[in-house]
Parts: C-alpha cells; sequence; structure tokens
C-alpha cells in the first residue's frame, strides 16, 4: 500500500507554460514534504520542501502547496523550462522517523521548446 | 554537491553470487541510507543507519544486510542475488539537525545492478 502516490507517470508542457506535478499521501502522521529531480544516469536532487505548518513554499520559479485536509500537494512550475525536464519525486516524513523518506513513483516532465 | 561516492557504478552478476556495494561520504554526516529504484516504485527504502555500527530495516530489507564500521562508510550486501534484486541503488546521506525538521537528503550516482 504506497503511502505516496503520484498518479501522472507522465506529464507533457509547452516551454514557457506553467508545469503542475501532484502528489497524494495517506498517512496522517506525515509531517514534512519534499520534492526531488531527477535526471537521467544521476542521483535524484533536492528541490523544495514544506513543513506541514506552513500551506505554501516558494522558491524562485518553483513554488508547492499544501493541503493537509486533502492530504494533498502539488509542485509548480512557471515558467517551464526545456531544462526541466526530469523525473520529479514526491517525498514525505514524519517526525522522529530517523529522516527516512517515504517516496511516490514519480512523474516524468517533459518540457516541449 | 555533496561528497558521496558510489561504488561499483555498474555491476552484473548471476543469480546466487554475493554483491556489495560500497557508499562513502566525506561530509560526516550521521544518517545513511540504502534506496532502490524501480519502475512504477520510486525509491524505496532497504536499510538506514543512524551511527556507527547502528542499522535498522527499511521497508525492502528482505535480502540485504548492512555495515556500518566507520562514519564514512556504509555497505550493503546481497548475500545471494536474485533476479528480482535486478535495480538501481542509491546511497543518501543526512545530517543531524536539532529540531523536528527532518531535512533533505543528498544522493549519491546510483549503482545499477543487473542480476542474470
Amino acid at each position: 500500500d504506497q503511502q505516496v502516490k503520484q498518479n501522472s507517470p507522465s506529464l507533457s508542457v509547452q516551454e514557457g507554460r506553467i508545469s503542475i506535478l501532484n502528489c497524494d499521501y495517506t498517512n496522517s502522521m506525515f509531517d514534512y514534504f519534499l520534492w526531488y529531480k531527477k535526471y537521467p544516469a544521476e542521483g535524484p536532487t533536492f528541490l523544495i520542501s514544506i513543513s506541514s505548518i506552513k500551506d505554501k513554499n516558494e522558491d524562485g520559479r518553483f513554488t508547492v502547496f499544501l493541503n493537509k485536509s486533502a492530504k494533498h500537494l502539488s509542485l509548480h512550475i512557471v515558467p517551464s523550462q526545456p531544462g526541466d525536464s526530469a523525473v520529479y519525486f514526491c517525498a514525505a516524513s514524519a517526525t522522529g522517523s530517523a529522516r527516512q523518506l517515504t517516496f511516490g513513483s514519480g512523474t516524468q516532465l517533459t518540457v516541449l521548446p | 554537491d555533496a561528497g558521496i561516492t558510489q561504488s561499483p557504478r555498474h555491476k552484473v552478476t548471476e543469480t546466487g553470487t554475493p554483491v556489495t556495494l560500497r557508499c562513502h561520504q566525506t561530509e560526516n554526516h550521521r544518517y545513511m541510507y540504502w534506496y532502490r529504484q524501480d519502475p512504477g516504485h520510486g525509491l524505496r527504502l532497504i536499510h538506514y543507519s543512524y551511527g556507527v555500527k547502528d542499522t535498522d530495516k527499511g521497508e525492502v530489507s528482505d535480502g540485504y544486510s548492512v555495515s556500518r564500521s566507520k562514519t564514512e562508510d556504509f555497505l550493503l550486501t546481497l548475500e545471494s542475488a536474485t533476479s528480482s534484486q535486478t535495480s538501481v541503488y542509491f546511497c543518501a546521506i543526512s545530517e543531524n539537525l536539532a529540531g523536528g525538521n527532518t531535512g533533505e537528503l543528498f544522493f549519491g550516482e546510483g549503482s545499477r545492478l543487473t542480476v542474470l
């Protein structure tokens, strides 16, 4: 039973438009959420995070929104660039869990020039 | 970039043979992790360590063992490799942050293992 779900395996958007990647979770103990970006043949790299005490966190072109009541978070990329093409993983952790992250299955984002 | 080195980066082996993957860090971080990445599953935690000689199981630990005799090294061993263990293995590290913030993981570049 996946505790973190990314239901869209792939997403294609036009350069300059907004990309919205979605993530749902089931474990109410999760209180910290992260997005990682992964290029082929490389390890995942941290992109942005949000604590459960917030509902939005912004870093440049990247914004993460958290809806605790719906157990849903989303990553917005505006404007999208071809270099953003990668697999994006949503991850979650609970305080006291030795910093273990539970990952979603990932969404392949393709930004078309 | 965090100083994490995984070796070997690629390995092909046969069913039933033992395999050891090594993760070496130069960051002196307390926590170290082994994940595997498979299509449709994302990254799943195999084992993790919270200090020298302190390890614990993750979500998919069956068939794997780990050891951490030094802060900088975390070894993942497949005692008898099976085809279901064909995967890309990632090591990750995390510093020991005070407070409730769980912080981020820094990942190595991965080790691709093929079991024939």
